[in-house]
């Protein structure tokens, strides 16, 4: 049973362009979580998704940043037209259902921002 | 004031010694989550607790719900222990997401 994958691991963007980071949940888990982790500060939540629902927005900027959670294929975390402050570790976790349950983390994709 | 303090925020230690972590937090929960980061980025759960202890190895979690505390503690601690180690709270009237503290930093030295 694979873990969480998350891709691209490394990505590097030029200001004004868009980043796409993709999270696949572990097989059997339909909730997925995405965490920010901007450099020397502590993970922070940014949005809590099950399939093809939002179910808490709370931590996302208002501005450029979505997220999805499609019915087939993994979750999306759109940031449009970046600035060197998203540059951050994106972290995605997962778990099998809503609840108190563990929470399975993905590798991180590193944002560097140029 | 941060709703989940860690202390302390850097450690070291030599490899054998007791270590031990602490995470205080100012709300109400449903369960607490201890977490490891290594330096390469990745993170690791290693507990979740709603109540009492849980042990694995040589790592020891505790929780006191009325005292809003929890510790952390590896026995005979090695240098591959070494990482951040995170604390985080799942709050009980809200959604799953986690609040987190902002880690311990533990370098153990042979």
């Amino acid at each position: 049973n694979a873990g969480v994958m998350q891709n691209p691991r490394h990505l590097v963007r030029r200001r004004g362009q868009e980043a796409r980071l993709r999270c696949s949940p572990m097989k059997g888990h339909s909730h997925v979580y995405w965490y920010r982790q901007l450099p020397e500060e502590g993970l922070k939540f940014m949005v809590y998704l099950q399939k093809e629902n939002i179910i808490d927005e709370s931590g996302m900027p208002k501005e450029r940043f979505s997220a999805e959670f499609p019915k087939e294929g993994p979750s999306i975390l759109r940031i449009q037209q970046v600035v060197r402050g998203d540059s951050a570790a994106y972290f995605c976790a997962s778990s099998p259902q809503q609840g108190v349950n563990e929470q399975y983390f993905g590798p991180g994709t590193r944002l560097t921002v140029t | 004031k941060n709703e989940v303090e860690q202390s302390p925020q850097n450690l070291t230690a030599q490899e054998g010694e007791f270590i031990t972590i602490n995470c205080s937090y100012s709300v109400g929960i449903s369960a607490l989550h201890w977490l490891q980061q290594h330096p390469g980025g990745g993170i690791v759960s290693l507990f979740m607790l709603s109540s009492g202890k849980k042990k694995h190895g040589r790592l020891i979690a505790t929780i006191n719900i009325q005292e809003k505390h929890s510790s952390l503690h590896i026995t005979a601690s090695h240098p591959r222990d070494s990482a951040v180690y995170i604390c985080a709270v799942r709050l009980r009237i809200d959604t799953d997401k986690l609040i987190f503290g902002t880690g311990t930093r533990l370098q153990v030295f042979p």
